[in-house]
């Protein structure tokens, strides 16, 4: 079965510095997709990122980039000049494409805290 | 456009209670979701809905129901509420099921904060 980890409970930067949130999986699949959420006090699942494992550019949305090392397993968020606003708990989740189900698995999230 | 609703958005019940959670989506999607949020925790899918007319269990549906109303509303019902039911419950959308392409991505309600005593 697969399983997502982030091992990082809780990380901190300065305001506007950049910040790298770490996620592995384990999986014996080829094809997959790979997600960050972010999770701010509201509580609202808000996704930042998405990453198809086929394609071996990095996704990047703005301010938000990926490091997808397909044969390490491991799918890492870099948040660039860290605003406020990013302040939330950030998880990373796994898609099957071959899964009889299709269900997300998540990691347990990292809370990211923003130091003005 | 107010994408996926939850309601209510806190509730306090007492153990052998029973309650629904209401969710709805104006997004036109077709594939609907209901996860529980525990501390230090991911998600877990409880039941979802690939599309109108069909359900089907996720990883802990044991306690839950759910009904696909329409296409809009996807409610749970707890029949006889325990302490271990106590989390947070997320509603969430895609406008497809497993496509293989962007449209299976989720889309979030606000979350129901669920307490049973």
């Amino acid at each position: 079965a697969q399983t997502v980890t982030q091992s990082q409970p809780e990380m901190s930067v300065q305001e506007a510095e950049t910040v790298t949130l770490s996620c592995t999986y384990d999986t014996s699949e080829s094809d997959y997709y790979l997600f960050w959420y972010k999770q701010p006090p509201s509580r609202q699942m808000i996704l930042v990122i998405r990453q198809e494992a086929y394609k071996q550019q990095n996704a990047t949305e703005n301010r938000f980039s990926v490091n997808f090392q397909k044969a390490a397993k491991s799918f890492s968020l870099k948040i660039s000049d860290s605003q406020l606003g990013d302040a939330a708990m950030y998880f990373c989740a796994y898609r099957s494409l071959r899964d009889s189900n299709y269900q997300l698995i998540w990691g347990a999230g990292t809370k990211l805290i923003i130091k003005p | 456009n107010a994408g996926v609703t939850q309601t209510p958005k806190f509730q306090v019940l007492k153990t052998g209670q029973s309650m629904t959670l209401q969710c709805a989506q104006d997004m036109n999607h077709n594939s609907m979701y209901w996860y529980r949020q525990d501390p230090g925790m991911g998600l877990r899918l409880i039941y979802y809905s690939a599309s109108e007319g069909t359900t089907d269990k996720g990883e802990v549906p044991n306690g839950y129901n759910v009904s696909r109303l329409n296409k809009r509303e996807f409610s749970l019902r707890l029949e006889s509420a325990a302490p271990s039911q106590t989390s947070v419950y997320f509603c969430a959308s895609s406008r497809e099921w497993a496509s293989g392409g962007s449209t299976d991505t989720q889309y979030f309600g606000p979350g129901t904060r669920l307490t049973v005593l």
